[in-house]
């Protein structure tokens, strides 16, 4: 059955300091995976998805097959990456899974 | 554009009192319609999704119904709410069933 797991609830860093959120998914089809973002009293946004392999905001992320993970990077972290992460999973294109499957969410704190 | 709206922005409700929260989406046609809740802890959990006018499928059994009278109209429903109904509603659209998703601003819903 497809699943998204971020095991992390909380995490804190300091400002500069790199940090990575993980996911790990389930799914034996060719998978398409999102990380969405809900900044404080914001609405929730899409960050970025694995078939565009784009730069946002200074986000990465890479989805990598073998470990079933896609996990979100940066670098140098700054006060205002502070938000709820989410990752996501669709079935991509063709696929007859019908919709997106959420993880639980992680929490970012960017200390000053 | 395209924009969605969700209201009310926050509601406060007796246990046992009927529900109804409306989402809209303009500037689009035939959207995909979702219901989500977001739980502290629980992250998002997908409640009902809609392809089309009457067509509504249900993720979670519970105390919730959802309709689409319109195209792009999408109704969250409770005829008797309960204690555990409390938490916050996003409604979102999408253009494919799977792929990038747009979401509200949410509904604040206290059952006291």
């Amino acid at each position: 059955a497809q699943r998204v797991t971020q095991p992390e609830k909380l995490l804190s860093v300091f400002k500069g300091a790199p940090v990575e959120l993980k996911c790990n998914y389930s799914y034996s089809g060719s998978p398409e995976l999102f990380w969405y973002v809900q900044y404080s009293r914001q609405r929730l946004q899409l960050l970025l998805r694995h078939i565009s392999r784009e730069s946002i905001k200074g986000f990465t992320a890479d989805l990598n097959k073998g470990e079933t993970s896609f996990h979100l990077k940066k670098p140098f972290a700054q006060e205002e990456d502070s938000a709820m992460y989410y990752c996501a999973l669709s079935g991509g294109r063709g696929s007859t899974l019908g919709r997106l499957y959420f993880g639980r969410g992680t929490q970012l704190t960017v200390w000053p | 554009s395209q924009t969605i709206h969700q209201w009310p922005a926050t509601l406060v409700q007796p246990v046992g009192s009927p529900l109804s929260l409306e989402c809209t989406v303009e500037g689009t046609s035939n959207p995909n319609l979702y219901w989500y809740r977001q739980a502290a802890g629980r992250g998002l959990q997908l409640l009902f999704y809609s392809v089309g006018i009457g067509q509504i499928s249900s993720e979670v059994p519970q105390n919730l119904s959802a309709s689409r009278p319109q195209d792009r109209q999408f109704i969250l429903s409770s005829k008797k709410l309960l204690l555990s109904d409390s938490g916050f509603y996003l409604c979102a659209w999408s253009v494919q069933l799977v792929g990038e998703q747009y979401f509200g601003p949410g509904t604040r819903l206290t059952v006291t």
